[in-house]
């Protein structure tokens, strides 16, 4: 079962903008900590960026080649987490996924397809 | 950053043998709440990843139980018992307990011979 499903990809402009999505059709979304994750074509997981609970404050943190353009946010009210990606680079294109790899329990353990960001000219 | 270095990364086995894959971290993963947050995934070819192992020893459900994590501190170590076909893949460690910044092993491509 597959809890978390991500949408928003596309093709952008270097330069452009793009906003993906995480909905969560679990019932605990308001406690995961939301990851993302990217994977270029042909490359390994790469981590993007996290955000914890509320409860924990929603803090979050980015990897050091989306610092400062890229921000994850999240409305607990909607079960959705978002991840939005300014200034976008050649590099950024791949395959992005969102989950929560250190939960406790496998209800977030299988990962959704991902969605396509390319960024090209 | 933490980093995270695995080996081998390829590894052919003969189908029923025994398969293992190192992950080391260049600090302790041991975090200040006594928990060790280290994960294992697998990506079968053209598929998304799905995690088989959490806090180094866990399994997920429906991992079969051939799959096993082990170790602690800065090594860490994932068997697989006897291989099967279906385990064809890239295998990824990953630690969070330095919560700034997760980071993932280069992947390790397990092959049959």
């Amino acid at each position: 079962e597959v809890n978390l499903v991500e949408s928003g990809g596309g093709l952008v402009k270097p330069g452009g903008s793009l906003r993906l999505s995480c909905a969560d059709s679990g019932f605990t979304f308001s406690d995961i900590w939301i990851t993302w994750v990217r994977q270029a074509p042909g490359k390994g997981l790469e981590w993007v960026g996290r955000i914890k609970s509320k409860y924990y404050g929603e803090t979050a943190d980015y990897a050091a080649p989306v610092q400062g353009r890229f921000t994850i946010s999240r409305d607990d009210s909607k079960n959705t987490a978002y991840l939005q990606m300014n200034s976008l680079m050649i590099e950024d294109t791949a395959v992005y996924y969102c989950t929560d790899p250190f939960r406790d329990g496998s209800a977030y353990a299988r990962w959704g397809q991902g969605t396509l960001v390319t960024v090209s000219s | 950053d933490i980093v995270m270095t695995q080996s081998p990364l390829t590894l052919p086995v003969t189908l029923g043998q025994p398969a293992s894959i190192s992950c080391r971290s260049s600090q302790s993963l041991v975090h200040s709440n006594g928990n060790t947050y280290l994960s294992w995934f697998q990506q079968r070819p053209g598929q998304s990843p799905r995690r088989l192992i959490y806090k180094v020893s866990n399994r997920d459900s429906g991992v079969p139980d051939r799959f096993s994590g082990s170790g602690s501190g800065t090594d860490f170590t994932l068997k697989i018992s006897r291989v099967e076909a279906e385990d064809v893949g890239v295998y990824y460690c990953m630690q969070g307990t330095h919560w700034r910044a997760y980071t993932f092993g280069q992947g390790t491509k397990l092959e049959i011979k």
